[in-house]
């Protein structure tokens, strides 16, 4: 079975904080994305990533960064917090290539003050 | 851009049979995906179809037509736990990630 984990399944941080959410896969899959879901918006894409130190911008990838150094690992970076960015934060991962199925892990919610 | 409509809720009794309804519009097609979210829980992934016609895996069936943008997944026997969300998404030409609907909430009453 693929497992996706979140560092955190809940998070509360003040504005202008730094915030990591770390995620971890471990089937080897190339792909690896980070989601933020807000009630009536749906699963919208910050960031994702389809190799080790590569990254491509998502939907709405503004107040966000984003690192892989290793394979299994993607951190989301929040370089400053604001109260716009309390949401629930989903990491998913896939095979690399087209048509693969999308497995996510189970949230990090985040509520800044 | 894309564009990706589902209704936002839905009820249905114990026992019956629910469709959702997915209609997509989006810059090429290389797959439509159903997920289903409990409250609280991550997303988890029930079909994908990227050709036109049924695909049928128990319970659950997930149809698509290319040509009319349109896909929906049908549930039978409805049982007290598909009380969830349900997430159609789809998949653009040449892209890895997803576009998601907003999600489809399910009641299952008795």
């Amino acid at each position: 079975d693929v497992k996706v984990t979140q560092s955190s399944r809940y998070l509360v941080k003040r504005t202008g904080e730094k915030v990591f959410l770390e995620c971890v896969q471990d089937m080897d899959h190339e792909n690896m994305f980070w989601y933020r879901q807000d009630p009536g918006l749906g699963l919208r894409l910050i960031y994702f990533s389809y190799d080790v130190k590569m990254k491509e911008k998502g939907d709405i990838p503004e107040g966000y960064s984003v690192s892989r150094e290793k394979k299994e690992r993607f951190s989301l970076i929040l370089e400053s917090a604001s109260t716009n960015q309390t949401s629930m934060y989903l990491c998913a991962s896939s095979k690399g290539g087209s048509g693969n199925t999308q497995y996510f892990g189970p949230g990090t919610r985040l509520t800044v003050l | 851009g894309q564009n990706i409509d589902q209704p936002t809720e839905m009820t249905a009794t114990e026992g019956a049979i629910v469709q959702i309804n997915c209609t997509y519009q989006t810059s090429g097609f290389n797959g439509l995906f159903w997920y289903q979210q409990h409250a609280g829980e991550a997303p988890t992934f029930l079909s994908y179809n990227v050709l036109d016609g049924l695909e049928e895996k128990g319970r659950f069936s997930s149809f698509l037509s290319r040509s009319k943008g349109y896909s929906y997944l049908l549930l039978k026997e409805l049982q007290m736990k598909d009380s969830a969300s349900y997430l159609c998404a789809v998949r653009p030409t040449g892209a890895n990630n997803l576009f998601f609907g907003t999600g489809t909430r399910l009641t299952v009453i008795p």
